[in-house]
């Protein structure tokens, strides 16, 4: 069964270091998505991406944050100088199709540790 | 915006305990409701959904009924295994926002023998 996955499980890093996460989607999907959760709290949507440009994004997802999709099937996630706050369990998804009709898929996360 | 409120956990029953967890939400227009869940090491798996009022989503001997009337989509199941184990995220998309998931704080499931 197609499944999303993400490198690395666990990420540390020192405070102000970028950090690039990566997700595979499933093949034949369209639709790209990062979610965070922070330990204890809700998990929270950070950006949608389709036909390599971003389609939505939260205010969470400032200038230190990027995504791109540099080769047809990783779809990654970067954070340009990393704070303690951006500490976190981040979540890659994907769907075949947009809105309510697209299932999202998720991957397993990375947990992003910055010291 | 869209916004979920879910039931405070940690929820610990024993095996073939009945099994609710609450989820009410606040959205624009007509969302559509989905409860996921989440296995030990595991990423998120859509357990069920429902698109419009009164529809019953229905998964693994789970359900929930979508009631438009309290704004509610709460998850039960009658006899829960130990396998149920997890942790279950009540989720909404639609209204202002398409295509985004907006999550409640999830509930730790917990079923002994």
């Amino acid at each position: 069964e197609p499944e999303v996955t993400q490198t690395p499980s666990h990420q540390v890093t020192q405070m102000g270091q970028e950090v690039i996460l990566r997700c595979v989607p499933i093949s034949n999907h369209l639709y790209f998505y990062w979610y965070r959760q922070i330990l204890g709290q809700k998990v929270e949507f950070l950006v949608s991406f389709y036909n390599n440009e971003i389609s939505e994004k939260s205010e969470i997802f400032d200038d230190q944050f990027s995504v791109e999709r540099p080769d047809g099937s990783n779809f990654t996630l970067k954070i340009r100088s990393t704070k303690l706050e951006d500490s976190a369990m981040y979540f890659c998804a994907s769907s075949e199709a947009r809105g309510l009709a697209g299932e999202q898929f998720f991957g397993p996360g990375t947990r992003l540790t910055v010291l | 915006g869209n916004s979920v409120t879910q039931m405070e956990g940690p929820v610990t029953l024993s095996e073939e305990a009945f099994l609710t967890i609450n989820c009410t939400y606040t959205a624009t227009g007509y969302p559509s409701l989905f409860w996921y869940v989440q296995y030990p090491g595991e990423g998120l798996q859509l357990l069920l959904k429902a698109t419009k009022a009164d529809d019953k989503g229905s998964n693994k001997g789970f359900e929930a009924t979508y009631r438009k009337e309290t704004t509610s989509f709460h998850l039960e199941k009658g006899s829960v295994q130990v396998s149920d184990s997890a942790v279950y995220f009540c989720a909404i998309a639609g209204g202002t926002s398409y295509g985004k998931l907006t999550f409640g704080q999830g509930t730790i499931l917990t079923v002994h023998p």
